[in-house]
């Protein structure tokens, strides 16, 4: 298995608090990904990280930011939570591009805003 | 309309049946996938074809680039294939997923 862990596993907060997300590698990959998974809507991009400090938005990036400083680590911050952010995050990695590369996950994270 | 359509949703079979689940896309792709995502929440990628045909075990994945659709199939079915399976489609720095397939294999 891929080395990506995910922190926290779960967090339940309110709304409008700020939230950040870690995701965190060992497998020196180049890419990584930020996911959200909702019922009915399946897997949504959110960021995307093609290297330190490159980072690109995905499908639904609004209210999200990311950050990479080092390679290991993407972090995910919702700045101000809203309850339609709730919802199972997932991160993921890849070596080359997603576009021809296979993406590993991690174990997710469940967020709950209330 | 989803720009990655699975079907079915739901699929219930019996231990040992040939299960085929469809993904239609309607992007262009670099590369289709698909993925396994067990009862726990885990997401494993099974196959990454850009055409043709793959196989790993009892997993077969076919895809035809002409007509936009793939498709899984699981030999001789068990228990233990009981979960999710979703099919993504990649392509421009991005991934598109579909909403999955919940598989309940029964004994």
């Amino acid at each position: 298995d891929a080395g990506i862990t995910q922190s926290p596993r779960h967090k339940v907060t309110e709304t409008g608090t700020p939230v950040t997300l870690r995701c965190h590698q060992t497998e020196n990959h180049r890419y990584m990904y930020w996911y959200r998974q909702d019922p009915g809507h399946g897997l949504r991009l959110i960021h995307y990280s093609y290297g330190v400090k490159d980072t690109d938005k995905g499908e639904v990036s609004d209210g999200y930011s990311v950050s990479r400083s080092k390679t290991e680590d993407f972090l995910l911050t919702l700045e101000s939570a809203t309850s339609s952010q709730t919802s199972v995050y997932f991160c993921a990695i890849s070596e080359t591009s997603g576009n021809t590369d296979t993406q590993y996950f991690g174990p997710g994270t469940r967020l709950t805003v209330l | 309309k989803n720009e990655v359509e699975q079907s079915p949703q739901n699929l219930t079979a019996q231990e040992g049946e040939f299960i085929t689940i469809n993904c239609s896309y309607s992007v262009g792709i670099s590369a289709l996938h698909w993925l396994q995502q067990h009862p726990g929440g885990g997401i494993v990628s099974l196959f990454m074809l850009s055409s043709g045909k793959k196989k790993h075990g009892r997993l077969i994945a076919t895809i035809n680039i002409q007509e936009k659709h793939s498709s899984l199939h699981i030999t001789a079915s068990h228990p233990r294939d009981s979960a999710v399976y979703i099919c993504a489609a990649s392509g421009n720095n991005d991934m598109r997923f579909g909403a999955g397939t919940r598989l309940t294999v029964k004994p």
